[in-house]
């Protein structure tokens, strides 16, 4: 079945250092590829988006990349801030009216 | 503004009470999905629909049921709140043609 696998955080880092939170995903077909962002306390947000292979989605700094090669959709951000503390969820749609979520990266940046 | 709102945001109750938790979306969005997230942040879908009168169970069964009268709102009800029913309930809305979803603030719900 179709699936998605994310790395297991927490992911500390400190401001201004490199992000990368690294996702795979198991689908048939060609899924559409989402990450999302929840704050403490609050809904999630959705991030970026792609929705064909070798797309890029990007965002307020945060990028991915469509990856059909190696079923990737990797999340990268050249210099995190203390603000982007959450936790990020990778999220495949497999062209039906459901997503299937990662289970949560949580990333923590200090000053 | 166009938005999804979830309605309590907190709710402490006690056990064998009947609650229900409100949805309302201004997006006008035909596809709506109740999610319980626990403790470890990991999503589970309980309930979606794909327009009035349309209600389907979600992958993760609950003793929760849900009604769509009207476009706009979705509302989950428990019956007979549980202690196992603690949890995170997020609230979601999609464009008919499109697959990415909109979330509500979520309303935390502890049943003592």
């Amino acid at each position: 079945g179709n699936s998605v696998t994310q790395m297991e955080g927490p992911v500390t880092l400190s401001e201004e250092a490199f992000l990368t939170i690294n996702c795979t995903y198991t689908a048939t077909g060609y899924p559409s590829l989402f990450w999302y962002v929840q704050y403490p306390g609050e809904g999630l947000q959705l991030l970026l988006k792609a929705t064909k292979a070798d797309d890029k989605g990007s965002n307020k700094g945060f990028e991915a990349t469509y990856r059909k090669e190696t079923t990737s959709f990797h999340l990268e951000k050249g210099s995190v801030q203390v603000s982007d503390s959450a936790v990020y969820f990778c999220a495949l749609s497999d062209n039906t009216d459901k997503l299937i979520f990662g289970t949560g990266t949580r990333l923590q940046v200090f000053p | 503004e166009a938005d999804i709102y979830q309605t309590p945001r907190y709710l402490v109750i006690g056990t064998g009470k009947k609650i229900t938790l409100e949805c309302s979306q201004t997006m006008g969005h035909d596809k709506m999905y109740w999610y319980q997230q626990d403790p470890g942040m990991e999503l589970h879908l309980i309930h979606y629909s794909y327009g009035v009168n349309s209600t389907e169970k979600g992958d993760l069964s609950s003793e929760s049921t849900v009604s769509r009268i009207r476009t706009e709102h979705f509302p989950l009800t428990l019956e007979s709140a549980r202690p196992s029913h603690t949890s995170q309930y997020l609230c979601a809305s999609s464009e008919f043609a499109y697959y990415e979803q909109y979330f509500g603030p979520g309303t935390r719900l502890t049943v003592t």
